[in-house]
């Protein structure tokens, strides 16, 4: 069974870097058939591509984030990170990691979420 | 890119049927496959369809898909409704490397 958990700091400041982490098991990044994918959802609104990355390393951005975002994988402990730049009040949200079935988009494993709340 | 857009919010009684539509702003909607996800408050959203009209195990078949290219739109409808079916549900697609969802429908089972 595959499962993907967020982790990081809830509380950031306005102007600092959000840094999340998405920890996978039962299944490995590096496999070739998914995108390692990142979503948001601020408090009461809808969800919101953020991006995704390949077991290649190569990653697509939300257009409208892309100037201060960046996805990374790390292999060695089989998970993927977001770090998202210059962040205001607007980037409050809950962040889910999700897997996307790269043949046809479908998303078929999220975590849980983690709430991120920028704030000083 | 496109955009996908959905009514805000739906209503229905349990035991009809309701449908919600996810409208593509531009390109052809069967270019790309669509999914649904129902999201009950606090929790993370799942499949309900999955490539325009495929069902994952568990889902029951009172949920359909469809797309219609004439409209440009891809379709949910749950038949026999029940209060449990009460949710946020968005659609999604993608192009050009970027995903999209639709902004969400809140459906109501009252």
């Amino acid at each position: 069974q595959v499962q993907l958990r967020e982790s990081g700091p809830g509380l950031v400041k306005p102007s600092q870097t959000l840094s999340l982490s998405c920890s996978v098991s039962g299944d490995s990044i590096t496999s070739g058939n998914y995108f390692w994918t990142w979503i948001r959802q601020a408090p009461g609104k809808g969800l919101e591509w953020i991006g995704f990355i390949f077991h290649s390393g190569t990653a697509y951005y939300n257009p409208s984030l892309r100037s201060r975002l960046n996805i990374s994988l790390d292999t060695s402990k089989n998970r993927f990170s977001l770090s998202l730049t210059s962040v205001t009040a607007a980037d409050t949200s809950v962040y889910f990691c999700a897997r996307t079935y790269a043949v046809t988009t479908r998303i078929d494993v999220w975590g849980q979420g983690a709430l991120v709340t920028v704030s000083s | 890119n496109f955009m996908l857009t959905q009514p805000h919010s739906v209503s229905e009684s349990p035991g009809k049927t309701v449908t919600i539509s996810c409208t593509r702003s531009s390109g052809d909607v069967a270019s790309n496959y669509v999914q649904w996800y129902q999201q009950r408050p606090g929790n993370s959203p799942t499949t309900v369809i999955y490539e325009d009209n495929q069902r994952p195990s568990g889902v029951p078949d009172r949920f359909s898909g469809s797309i219609d290219r004439s409209s440009n739109s891809a379709s949910l409808t749950i038949s026999g409704l029940k209060t449990e079916d009460e949710a946020d549900y968005y659609c999604q697609s993608y192009d050009n490397n970027d995903q999209v969802f639709g902004g969400g429908t809140k459906l109501t089972v009252l």
